[in-house]
């Protein structure tokens, strides 16, 4: 079956400006978590959804939401972009008792 | 709550020698427990879960790991260590039941594989 599919995989956007992450999970799957990976940081949790419903949220600013379709697709979005925002974004959907499934991600640098 | 320590940021192994990457956790409830591989540009890739049941997992590609709740550890091994080895391990914690929806992952253990 498909797996977890991110787009773009890269972008590159300039300071001040907003950015949109997509996320397709796998068939079947209807919840959708985001993470954000850094060399300084590491990985961190940005927030997950289930049913268009987001029922957890890590610890990051504003700038930094999302959502869910009816179709579990997710978006996520970062509004007045910074340098610190540069990252790697990954996208996890699951399905209780099989864990979480990685898509390859999308590389957002600022410049 | 929940955390994670993986002891070593960096793990270097003779091709064809045991590879042992520690992992530490910390969790108000009975744990769920994971392991990823990341290699470069790529996303994480599942090598094995810990659900409550067996305590000792396999994995794909050979590896293995032990739950021990007395020492709160699962400890990722594989006897002997192939060239394609190499790439960063994350080990990952959620709570039972998935009831907050979310992994907390390690720094991460670099593995580099020596011919």
């Amino acid at each position: 079956k498909a797996g977890v599919t991110q787009t773009p995989r890269y972008l590159i956007k300039t300071r001040g400006q907003q950015v949109t992450l997509s996320c397709s999970p796998i068939s079947g799957h209807r919840s959708v978590s985001w993470y954000q990976q850094t060399p300084g940081q590491g990985l961190q949790f940005l927030f997950e959804y289930f049913s268009e419903t987001q029922r957890n949220k890590g610890n990051f600013p504003g700038r930094f939401s999302g959502r869910q379709f009816s179709n579990s697709r997710s978006e996520m979005n970062v509004s007045t972009l910074e340098l610190g925002d540069s990252a790697l974004y990954l996208c996890a959907s699951s399905f209780p008792g099989d864990g979480y499934t990685f898509g390859s991600g999308t590389r957002l640098t600022v410049v | 709550a929940q955390s994670v320590t993986q002891l070593g940021s960096h793990v270097s192994v003779s091709e064809g020698a045991l590879v042992l990457l520690r992992c530490n956790y910390s969790s108000s409830v009975p744990p769920y427990l994971f392991w990823y591989v990341q290699y470069p540009n790529q996303g994480l890739q599942l090598l094995l879960k810990y659900t409550s049941a067996a305590t000792l997992v396999k994995g794909i590609n050979g590896f293995e790991a032990e739950f021990k709740k007395s020492e709160t550890s699962f400890h990722l091994t594989k006897p002997s260590a192939h060239m394609s080895d190499a790439a960063e391990y994350f080990c990952a914690v959620s709570l039972s039941g998935g009831s907050n929806y979310k992994l907390t992952f390690g720094k991460g253990t670099l593995l580099t594989v020596n011919p």
